[in-house]
């Protein structure tokens, strides 16, 4: 598989429990931002995503919150189970700058059954 | 995975060839990107396209150029890979410029 995980900050969590996954910004002006998850071998994919003109978005079993006054991000995925074992990456875009993606460095999730 | 697919998935060259990698979208969106992912770095955006012939430089370009001539296709050309140009290598689309990406299952590039 990919070793996307080298080096990468790594959260380990029980099956069942909720699991955060935090991420800091660098850009003031990102106006959009994204989170990721890429199982090994495989593209990112696309979980959920929140506009500066929010504080939080929720989907199925995750939410996404945003500070944008210390430029800090966070997934919040409830009752983790095994198959949410992964890297997760945020990403910000800046209006204007036709979608370009800055990625964070990723954060490896394994979850113990 | 979007209607993207990346051909090939998996290449070994030699130091010195040229190298060209083919990304084809059945999704008819308008932007195209072709980022990099190597351990350490997460991924970086080398090129990307806003539309036919519309292409511009990412954060690591050198050493790489790209072409668009029809909306369902984007190549990436390394003109004389080199070893620091292993690497996995993702191609996206999105529709609009501020909305989300998908991506395709990735080029492996092994250059020895």
């Amino acid at each position: 598989g990919e070793s996307v995980g080298l080096h990468l900050p790594t959260l380990s969590v029980q099956e069942g429990d909720n699991s955060i996954i935090n991420c800091a910004y660098s850009n003031s002006a990102s106006d959009y931002f994204i989170w990721y998850k890429q199982e090994s071998g495989k593209g990112p994919q696309f979980i959920i995503d929140i506009r500066s003109n929010m504080d939080k978005r929720q989907g199925q079993r995750v939410t996404v919150l945003l500070n944008k006054t210390v430029k800090h991000l966070s997934l919040q995925i409830a009752a983790t189970q095994p198959g949410d074992s992964a890297v997760y990456f945020c990403a910000e875009n800046r209006w204007g700058s036709q979608g370009n993606l800055i990625f964070g460095k990723g954060t490896k999730l394994s979850v113990k059954p | 995975d979007a209607g993207i697919t990346q051909s090939p998935r998996h290449k070994v060259t030699e130091t010195g060839t040229p190298v060209t990698l083919r990304c084809h979208q059945t999704e008819n969106h308008r932007y195209m990107y072709w980022y990099r992912q190597d351990p350490g770095h997460g991924l970086r955006l080398i090129h990307y396209s806003y539309g036919v012939k519309d292409t511009d430089k990412g954060e690591v370009s050198d050493g790489y150029s790209v072409s668009r001539s029809k909306t369902e296709d984007f190549l990436l050309t390394l003109e004389s890979a080199t070893s620091s140009q292993t690497s996995v290598y993702f191609c996206a689309i999105s529709s609009k410029s501020n909305t989300e990406a998908f991506f395709g299952q990735g080029t492996r590039l092994t250059v020895v």
